[in-house]
């Protein structure tokens, strides 16, 4: 089973490039998420999804798109990045929105120089 | 605004000690709460969920518990071992919205 794939695992961006981090679930979640980790912060969430063609913004969504075509695909897409945008990005799906257990992605590591 | 607070923020026991961890929140107007470990590198992996109507959660040395009207919860991890090191995150799914939130982790040490 391959659960919660993220791509890719490691990303060095200049500032201003862009970029699409890739999520892909294959338990048939409805409910898709992206969060970053900072220290000392915990995890925060940026975007969710409820269901296909259905999103909506998190606690820190500035500076992220999200679009959701499929019931797999969750992709995260930094329009301009910047280095506030350093960070741990996990995707997450659970099989209905956070009332069921979370799957969690191994992370994308990015630096933005 | 629902905060999650995880003291202490790291732990270092001896082998075969029980221990348990600590998460608050502000708001006790949730559905659920649950544990994750996060392994060094790593994504979290779920280990229990609690659901709003529960008291606790059991698999097998790990026990979670629930006070809604106090805020709290507790890890409790028996007989420790060298593999239960990690970082142990509670979150808190609010009521009001589709936001989960996470406290920022207790870092678990168990020397042999």
């Amino acid at each position: 089973n391959a659960g919660v794939t993220q791509t890719p695992k490691f990303q060095v961006l200049k500032t201003g490039q862009s970029m699409t981090l890739q999520c892909a679930q294959d338990m048939n979640h409805e409910y898709m998420s992206w969060y970053r980790q900072d220290p000392g912060m915990g995890l925060r969430l940026i975007h969710y999804s409820v269901g296909a063609g259905i999103t909506d913004q998190g606690e820190v969504p500035n500076g992220y798109n999200v679009s959701r075509s499929t019931t797999e695909d969750f992709p995260l897409r930094l329009l301009s990045a910047a280095p506030s945008q350093t960070s741990v990005y996990f995707c997450a799906s659970s099989f209905r929105d956070t009332l069921t257990e979370a799957f969690f992605g191994q992370g994308t590591r990015l630096t933005v120089v | 605004k629902q905060e999650v607070t995880q003291i202490p923020a790291a732990l270092s026991v001896p082998e075969g000690e029980n221990l348990v961890l600590n998460c608050s929140f502000t708001d006790s107007a949730i559905y659920n709460l649950q544990w994750f470990r996060q392994d060094p590198g790593k994504g979290l992996t779920s280990l229990l969920l609690i659901q709003s109507s529960q008291r606790e959660q059991t698999s097998g040395r790990l026990n979670a518990s629930l006070d809604k009207s106090s805020g709290r919860s507790t890890l409790y991890i028996a007989a420790s071992q060298p593999g239960d090191s990690a970082t142990y995150l509670c979150a808190v799914k609010p009521r009001n919205n589709n936001d989960m939130r996470f406290g920022a982790g207790t870092r678990l040490t168990v020397k042999p």
